[in-house]
């Protein structure tokens, strides 16, 4: 059945440690996103992809990076200049209009040890 | 600056009568609105949505009202079940450049008591 999986669901990272977290769609969505989620706080987009091999910044992007090789896959990757990262991490993906609804994953939870 | 805001951070409702969660937004060119039900610790479900050539969208126990003029929404569940507990958040999108971005509210924790 179709969707989106994110994974894991748990993550730990070290100090000055990238770390890479999954998403993957089956959906044929064009349109991915990843959001992070803080206590308290709404969803703030960190990075979105249109088509694949392509991809624009969010609202807070520094610390981290993405790819788009495939249409189904959108992994993102928290690297060691983002200084504060624990978070809950979720991936979404739409069909590639303006008023298309977005689904989201099961998240990820991004802790530091 | 927020350009979603949900100015109550909670509601507490009884069971069986009627929730009512607002929005608000700034930007004139938002033309579609969503609303999404979140669990601890799960990805946020999409709920039900408005374009702006209409001022109310009806589906089951949820209905979404729109004021353009007053550029507010809300999401009425009737009758509230306890089920329903969880955080709401309003998003807006269809504005300018960035097709499919979505601007989310920071949310509403809804409390549906037996």
């Amino acid at each position: 059945d179709g969707g989106i999986t994110q994974s894991p669901k748990y993550l730990f990272r070290k100090e000055g440690q990238n770390v890479t977290l999954s998403c993957e769609q089956n959906l044929n969505h064009d349109a991915m996103y990843w959001y992070r989620q803080d206590p308290g706080q709404g969803l703030r987009l960190i990075y979105y992809s249109q088509i694949v091999n392509d991809f624009q910044k969010g609202d807070i992007a520094e610390g981290y990076s993405v790819s788009r090789e495939k249409k189904e896959s959108f992994p993102l990757t928290v690297t060691s200049a983002q200084k504060n990262p624990t978070a809950f991490y979720l991936c979404a993906s739409s069909a590639l209009l303006p008023t298309e609804t977005q689904y989201f994953g099961p998240g990820t939870r991004l802790l530091v040890l | 600056d927020q350009q979603v805001k949900q100015n109550s951070p909670s509601l507490s409702v009884q069971e069986g009568r009627i929730s009512i969660l607002n929005c608000d937004y700034t930007n004139s060119m938002f033309d579609y609105f969503l609303w999404y039900k979140k669990y601890p610790a799960e990805g946020p479900t999409f709920l039900i949505s408005i374009s702006s050539i209409k001022d109310k969208n009806e589906d089951g126990r949820f209905t979404v009202f729109l004021n353009k003029s007053a550029k507010h929404l809300s999401l009425h569940i009737v009758p509230s079940q306890p089920g329903d507990s969880a955080v709401y958040f309003c998003a807006a999108g269809g504005y300018g450049g960035s097709q499919g971005n979505l601007i989310f509210g920071k949310g509403t924790k809804l409390s549906v008591k037996p």
